[in-house]
């Protein structure tokens, strides 16, 4: 099974900073990764997929960059409806495993 | 706009079966794999099956294969999840998820509520 690590496990950041979240593969798995947004009571929301083509609707300070098995999610001039938990995924083969999760906070 | 609406949550006992379903709309289901995704109680996100088109392959994880059943009525615009031998590692909210390929989770039901507990 291919393992996700990600990091932190949590961040705290101010209004307008710029963060960056990692996503180790425990092999290569060739840009097919995926991010999702999880605000606290709701349901995940696709955020990222093909590790930098951004989901219909989501806003350009979101992007995703990387290849092989290191990936991040840089969300640039932080707005407070961006304070939630984000998780990194495995597409490329089953089973479809996610990482444990970063949960940004407001500093 | 793309609605997933999960229902059949619930507490039950160990051992026990509970069938879970999920009402689709908004977009053409019988064209896009489906796929059910929990998440115990304060944890992370997990992939618990997907199912094909036209519901003849479904996939699970080692942790669930054998006691999980995936399966699909696209002229009802339905998925199901039938969970037998239920365990307390089990309770979590189960989502219904719509899949692009290779194998995002591109929209997500509001989720349904399983414990399991004596």
């Amino acid at each position: 099974d291919i393992q996700m690590t990600q990091s932190p496990a949590s961040l705290s950041a101010s209004l307008g900073e710029t963060v960056t979240i990692e996503c180790l593969a425990s092999e290569d798995i060739y840009d097919i990764l995926a991010w999702y947004q999880q605000k606290p009571g709701k349901s995940p929301q696709l955020l990222i997929y093909d590790a930098s083509s951004l989901h219909t609707g989501v806003p350009s300070r979101f992007s995703g960059s990387g290849s092989g098995t290191q990936y991040s999610l840089k969300i640039n001039s932080l707005q407070p409806e961006d304070f939630a938990r984000y998780y990194c995924q495995n597409g490329l083969s089953a089973p479809y495993t996610f990482g444990a999760g970063t949960k940004l906070e407001l500093k | 706009e793309v609605q997933l609406v999960e229902s059949g949550g619930g507490l039950v006992q160990p051992g026990r079966s509970l069938k879970l379903s999920c009402a689709a709309s908004g977009f053409t289901f019988s064209n896009y794999y489906m796929a059910w995704v929990r998440q115990a109680p304060k944890k992370g996100l997990e992939w618990v099956a997907t199912i094909n088109t036209s519901g003849s392959r479904t996939y699970y994880p080692d942790s669930v294969k054998g006691r999980f059943t995936i399966s699909r009525d696209n002229a009802k615009s339905s998925l199901y999840l039938q969970m037998s031998s239920l365990k307390s590692e089990d309770t979590a909210t189960y989502y219904c998820v719509n899949i692009w390929e290779p194998h995002w989770f591109a929209y997500w039901g509001q989720g349904t509520l399983v414990t399991v507990s004596s």
